[in-house]
């Protein structure tokens, strides 16, 4: 089954650090783009970043570039979401999602096709 | 960076009506690169429609998408309850960063 698989629910102190993974599973992860977004509670979705499994380049929004890191294993397919000192403000709920797309003469569509569940971390002291 | 702005912030509508979801963008793109999400409490979003006007695999033909330049629509033709939800454009350009409208709250009248 074509999934992403994200790591459970966290709960942090302010300062701590964290890793969160989402796991790609039946299909080919170094051929997709997946993106980190994340939703404040109650509020709409933004989009944190973005990677290529296996290549070096890595584009983050201004709004989180410094704030987290985006990295990728390809031999376990999966993509991690990390901080080194969480703060009270990064509570909130990150998914990440599979970016696929196709070039025809018309042009080229790209879209996020494909979502994990979500990880829900909460940073309270 | 490309800011969407979606509207109505909320829209109350009854099963059965025409739902009309509006998404501008703050300068020209391309058609190509706009998709609509849904969003249902509790979960993930989903892929609507991409390309501004392709559905995604698996979505109803009620849900069409229209639009062009800086203006693009979301059309519901006739609610169903399942369809009540948030709906977010986003524009996914070839550089990031791939931004989302802040959403339209549909919901039942």
């Amino acid at each position: 089954e074509v999934q992403l698989v994200q790591s459970g629910p966290e709960v942090k102190k302010p300062g701590e650090s964290l890793k969160i993974s989402c796991k790609a599973s039946g299909y080919s992860f170094t051929d997709y783009r997946i993106v980190w977004v994340r939703q404040m509670p109650g509020k709409g979705l933004e989009w944190m970043g973005i990677i290529q499994p296996g290549d070096p380049d890595i584009r983050y929004s201004p709004s989180f570039q410094g704030q987290v890191t985006i990295s990728a294993d390809k031999s376990i397919s999966t993509a991690f979401l990390q901080w080194r000192s969480l703060k009270a403000s990064d509570s909130a709920m990150f998914y990440c999602a599979r970016r696929d797309g196709y070039c025809s003469r018309s042009g080229c569509y790209r879209y996020f096709d494909l979502w994990g569940r979500g990880t829900l971390v909460t940073v309270s002291s | 960076e490309i800011v969407l702005t979606q509207s109505p912030g909320t829209l109350s509508l009854s099963p059965g009506e025409r739902a009309t979801l509006s998404c501008r963008t703050s300068q020209s793109v391309s058609s190509s690169d706009l998709a609509w999400y849904q969003q249902k409490p509790g979960q993930a979003p989903r892929l609507l429609i991409y390309g501004a006007s392709s559905r995604a695999t698996g979505i109803p033909d009620r849900f069409s998408g229209s639009g062009s330049g800086t203006d693009f629509t979301l059309t519901i033709s006739r609610l169903e309850p399942e369809d009540f939800a948030v709906f977010y454009c986003q524009h996914c350009g070839s550089s990031p960063p791939h931004t989302f409208g802040q959403g339209t709250k549909l919901e039942i009248q």
